[in-house]
Protein backbone atom coordinates (compact mmCIF):
# COMPACT_ATOMS: atom_id res chain seq x y z
CA UNK A 1 0.00 0.00 0.00
CA UNK A 2 1.12 3.41 -0.89
CA UNK A 3 2.45 4.91 1.87
CA UNK A 4 1.63 9.34 1.91
CA UNK A 5 3.56 11.59 4.04
CA UNK A 6 2.69 15.17 4.09
CA UNK A 7 5.12 18.19 6.04
CA UNK A 8 4.88 20.26 8.12
CA UNK A 9 1.94 19.05 10.01
CA UNK A 10 1.30 21.85 11.02
CA UNK A 11 2.16 25.43 9.63
CA UNK A 12 1.44 29.24 10.75
CA UNK A 13 2.41 32.44 8.50
CA UNK A 14 1.57 36.26 8.60
CA UNK A 15 -0.64 37.12 5.68
CA UNK A 16 1.13 37.37 2.47
CA UNK A 17 3.75 34.98 3.41
CA UNK A 18 4.53 32.30 0.54
CA UNK A 19 2.91 28.86 1.56
CA UNK A 20 4.85 25.68 0.61
CA UNK A 21 2.83 22.44 1.50
CA UNK A 22 4.71 19.01 0.87
CA UNK A 23 3.63 15.42 -0.09
CA UNK A 24 5.53 12.15 -0.56
CA UNK A 25 4.26 9.24 -1.74
CA UNK A 26 6.52 5.12 -1.47
CA UNK A 27 4.38 3.84 -5.06
CA UNK A 28 3.95 5.03 -8.53
CA UNK A 29 0.66 6.71 -8.96
CA UNK A 30 -1.87 7.69 -11.84
CA UNK A 31 -2.89 10.68 -10.19
CA UNK A 32 -2.21 12.99 -7.07
CA UNK A 33 -5.22 15.06 -5.26
CA UNK A 34 -4.59 18.00 -3.09
CA UNK A 35 -8.08 18.72 -1.14
CA UNK A 36 -8.96 21.68 1.17
CA UNK A 37 -10.91 21.07 4.42
CA UNK A 38 -12.60 24.41 6.48
CA UNK A 39 -12.92 24.08 10.17
CA UNK A 40 -16.61 23.41 9.57
CA UNK A 41 -15.52 19.90 8.11
CA UNK A 42 -16.47 19.93 4.38
CA UNK A 43 -14.03 18.60 2.26
CA UNK A 44 -13.01 20.78 -1.49
CA UNK A 45 -11.30 18.98 -4.45
CA UNK A 46 -8.79 21.60 -5.04
CA UNK A 47 -6.30 19.93 -7.85
CA UNK A 48 -5.77 16.45 -9.65
CA UNK A 49 -2.58 16.02 -11.30
CA UNK A 50 -0.70 13.34 -12.90
CA UNK A 51 2.21 15.38 -13.79
CA UNK A 52 3.64 19.00 -13.82
CA UNK A 53 1.56 21.88 -12.61
CA UNK A 54 -1.10 23.36 -12.34
CA UNK A 55 -2.44 26.91 -11.35
CA UNK A 56 -5.86 28.32 -9.95
CA UNK A 57 -5.96 31.65 -9.04
CA UNK A 58 -3.45 31.68 -5.74
CA UNK A 59 -2.57 27.90 -5.88
CA UNK A 60 -0.27 26.34 -7.32
CA UNK A 61 0.48 22.64 -7.27
CA UNK A 62 3.11 21.08 -8.91
CA UNK A 63 4.60 17.15 -9.04
CA UNK A 64 7.82 15.51 -9.81
CA UNK A 65 6.55 11.92 -11.01
CA UNK A 66 10.46 10.69 -10.64
CA UNK A 67 10.68 12.00 -6.98
CA UNK A 68 7.19 11.18 -5.88
CA UNK A 69 6.86 14.36 -4.43
CA UNK A 70 3.99 17.61 -4.81
CA UNK A 71 3.91 20.32 -3.36
CA UNK A 72 1.13 22.94 -2.95
CA UNK A 73 1.87 26.74 -3.22
CA UNK A 74 -0.71 29.65 -1.62
CA UNK A 75 1.22 33.11 -2.86
CA UNK A 76 -0.24 36.34 -1.29
CA UNK A 77 -1.51 34.14 1.48
CA UNK A 78 -4.79 35.38 3.65
CA UNK A 79 -6.60 34.40 6.54
CA UNK A 80 -9.19 32.97 4.67
CA UNK A 81 -6.70 30.29 3.06
CA UNK A 82 -6.79 28.52 6.99
CA UNK A 83 -7.53 25.37 6.34
CA UNK A 84 -5.75 21.69 6.28
CA UNK A 85 -4.83 20.67 3.06
CA UNK A 86 -4.63 17.23 2.33
CA UNK A 87 -2.72 14.49 -0.12
CA UNK A 88 -4.21 11.95 -1.81
CA UNK A 89 -2.43 9.52 -4.43
CA UNK A 90 -4.02 6.82 -6.66
CA UNK A 91 -1.45 4.17 -6.90
CA UNK A 92 -1.57 2.18 -10.51
CA UNK A 93 -1.67 -1.20 -8.71
CA UNK A 94 -5.19 -0.12 -7.83
CA UNK A 95 -6.19 0.10 -11.50
CA UNK A 96 -8.52 2.98 -10.61
CA UNK A 97 -10.51 1.64 -8.60
CA UNK A 98 -12.71 3.33 -5.65
CA UNK A 99 -10.27 1.36 -3.39
CA UNK A 100 -7.29 2.84 -5.20
CA UNK A 101 -6.91 6.64 -3.21
CA UNK A 102 -4.21 6.98 -0.05
CA UNK A 103 -4.98 10.05 1.88
CA UNK A 104 -2.12 11.93 3.81
CA UNK A 105 -2.96 13.14 7.64
CA UNK A 106 -3.05 16.84 6.38
CA UNK A 107 -1.54 20.15 6.96
CA UNK A 108 -2.99 22.45 9.14
CA UNK A 109 -2.44 25.77 7.93
CA UNK A 110 -3.22 29.21 10.04
CA UNK A 111 -2.60 32.36 8.42
CA UNK A 112 -2.34 35.26 10.89
CA UNK A 113 -3.56 38.90 9.84
CA UNK B 1 -27.83 23.58 -6.88
CA UNK B 2 -26.15 20.65 -7.80
CA UNK B 3 -23.83 18.88 -4.52
CA UNK B 4 -24.14 16.31 -1.80
CA UNK B 5 -26.16 16.68 1.58
CA UNK B 6 -25.27 14.46 4.92
CA UNK B 7 -27.37 14.86 7.65
CA UNK B 8 -27.59 15.04 10.62
CA UNK B 9 -24.91 17.26 11.12
CA UNK B 10 -24.08 16.54 14.42
CA UNK B 11 -25.37 12.54 16.01
CA UNK B 12 -25.34 11.52 19.24
CA UNK B 13 -25.91 7.43 20.27
CA UNK B 14 -25.50 5.57 23.12
CA UNK B 15 -23.84 2.99 23.23
CA UNK B 16 -24.99 -0.38 21.70
CA UNK B 17 -27.26 1.40 19.08
CA UNK B 18 -27.38 1.35 15.38
CA UNK B 19 -27.78 4.58 13.98
CA UNK B 20 -27.95 5.40 10.16
CA UNK B 21 -26.17 8.55 8.46
CA UNK B 22 -27.50 9.67 5.34
CA UNK B 23 -26.07 10.95 1.85
CA UNK B 24 -27.41 12.26 -0.99
CA UNK B 25 -26.28 13.64 -4.26
CA UNK B 26 -27.93 15.27 -6.95
CA UNK B 27 -24.95 15.30 -8.89
CA UNK B 28 -25.50 12.19 -11.15
CA UNK B 29 -22.94 10.70 -10.20
CA UNK B 30 -22.41 7.19 -10.39
CA UNK B 31 -19.84 6.21 -7.67
CA UNK B 32 -20.22 7.07 -4.24
CA UNK B 33 -18.09 6.59 -0.77
CA UNK B 34 -18.16 6.80 2.52
CA UNK B 35 -15.18 7.44 4.67
CA UNK B 36 -13.96 8.35 8.42
CA UNK B 37 -12.06 10.85 9.74
CA UNK B 38 -10.11 10.69 13.16
CA UNK B 39 -7.73 13.36 14.53
CA UNK B 40 -4.32 12.88 13.48
CA UNK B 41 -5.32 10.53 11.06
CA UNK B 42 -6.04 10.31 7.06
CA UNK B 43 -9.18 9.56 5.81
CA UNK B 44 -10.35 5.78 5.28
CA UNK B 45 -12.44 4.30 3.19
CA UNK B 46 -15.52 2.09 4.62
CA UNK B 47 -17.36 1.23 1.38
CA UNK B 48 -18.12 2.13 -2.19
CA UNK B 49 -20.52 1.58 -4.56
CA UNK B 50 -19.68 2.30 -8.36
CA UNK B 51 -23.50 1.25 -9.63
CA UNK B 52 -26.86 0.76 -7.88
CA UNK B 53 -27.73 -2.72 -5.88
CA UNK B 54 -23.91 -3.01 -5.63
CA UNK B 55 -21.18 -1.98 -3.11
CA UNK B 56 -17.63 -2.95 -1.85
CA UNK B 57 -15.60 -3.07 1.22
CA UNK B 58 -13.32 -0.65 1.98
CA UNK B 59 -10.34 -0.76 4.34
CA UNK B 60 -13.02 -0.61 7.33
CA UNK B 61 -15.87 -2.06 7.09
CA UNK B 62 -16.51 -4.22 9.58
CA UNK B 63 -19.04 -2.66 12.06
CA UNK B 64 -21.18 -1.09 9.22
CA UNK B 65 -23.09 -1.58 6.53
CA UNK B 66 -24.84 0.23 3.63
CA UNK B 67 -27.34 0.06 0.54
CA UNK B 68 -27.61 1.16 -2.74
CA UNK B 69 -30.77 0.74 -3.88
CA UNK B 70 -31.32 4.29 -5.76
CA UNK B 71 -28.31 6.29 -7.86
CA UNK B 72 -28.81 9.66 -5.39
CA UNK B 73 -28.50 7.90 -1.74
CA UNK B 74 -25.94 5.73 0.00
CA UNK B 75 -26.85 5.47 3.28
CA UNK B 76 -24.13 4.56 6.00
CA UNK B 77 -25.63 2.38 9.39
CA UNK B 78 -23.35 2.19 12.28
CA UNK B 79 -24.02 -0.90 14.01
CA UNK B 80 -23.31 -1.95 17.65
CA UNK B 81 -20.73 -4.34 16.70
CA UNK B 82 -18.64 -1.21 15.55
CA UNK B 83 -15.89 -0.93 18.61
CA UNK B 84 -15.30 2.84 18.33
CA UNK B 85 -17.53 4.52 16.61
CA UNK B 86 -17.20 7.99 17.59
CA UNK B 87 -15.35 10.00 14.96
CA UNK B 88 -16.41 12.29 11.54
CA UNK B 89 -18.18 10.68 8.62
CA UNK B 90 -17.41 11.72 5.21
CA UNK B 91 -19.73 10.90 2.07
CA UNK B 92 -18.25 11.50 -1.69
CA UNK B 93 -19.39 10.95 -5.48
CA UNK B 94 -17.18 10.74 -8.32
CA UNK B 95 -18.56 10.54 -12.05
CA UNK B 96 -17.33 6.58 -12.35
CA UNK B 97 -15.69 7.02 -15.06
CA UNK B 98 -11.90 5.62 -14.44
CA UNK B 99 -10.24 6.79 -17.65
CA UNK B 100 -10.97 10.49 -17.17
CA UNK B 101 -11.69 11.70 -14.04
CA UNK B 102 -12.02 10.34 -10.62
CA UNK B 103 -12.47 13.74 -8.59
CA UNK B 104 -14.53 13.14 -5.42
CA UNK B 105 -16.78 15.78 -4.22
CA UNK B 106 -17.37 15.45 -0.60
CA UNK B 107 -20.22 16.35 1.83
CA UNK B 108 -20.27 18.32 4.36
CA UNK B 109 -19.89 15.38 7.16
CA UNK B 110 -21.39 13.97 10.02
CA UNK B 111 -19.96 14.00 13.62
CA UNK B 112 -21.21 10.74 15.31
CA UNK B 113 -20.57 10.53 19.35
CA UNK B 114 -20.71 7.62 21.46
CA UNK B 115 -22.14 8.79 24.55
Amino acid sequence: KNEVEQSPQNLTAQEGEFITINCSYSVGISALHWLQQHPGGGIVSLFMLSSGKKKHGRLIATINIQEKHSSLHITASHPRDSAVYICAVRSFYSGGGADGLTFGKGTHLIIQP
Amino acid sequence: DGGITQSPKYLFRKEGQNVTLSCEQNLNHDAMYWYRQDPGQGLRLIYYSQIVNDFQKGDIAEGYSVSREKKESFPLTVTSAQKNPTAFYLCASSIADREYSDTQYFGPGTRLTVL
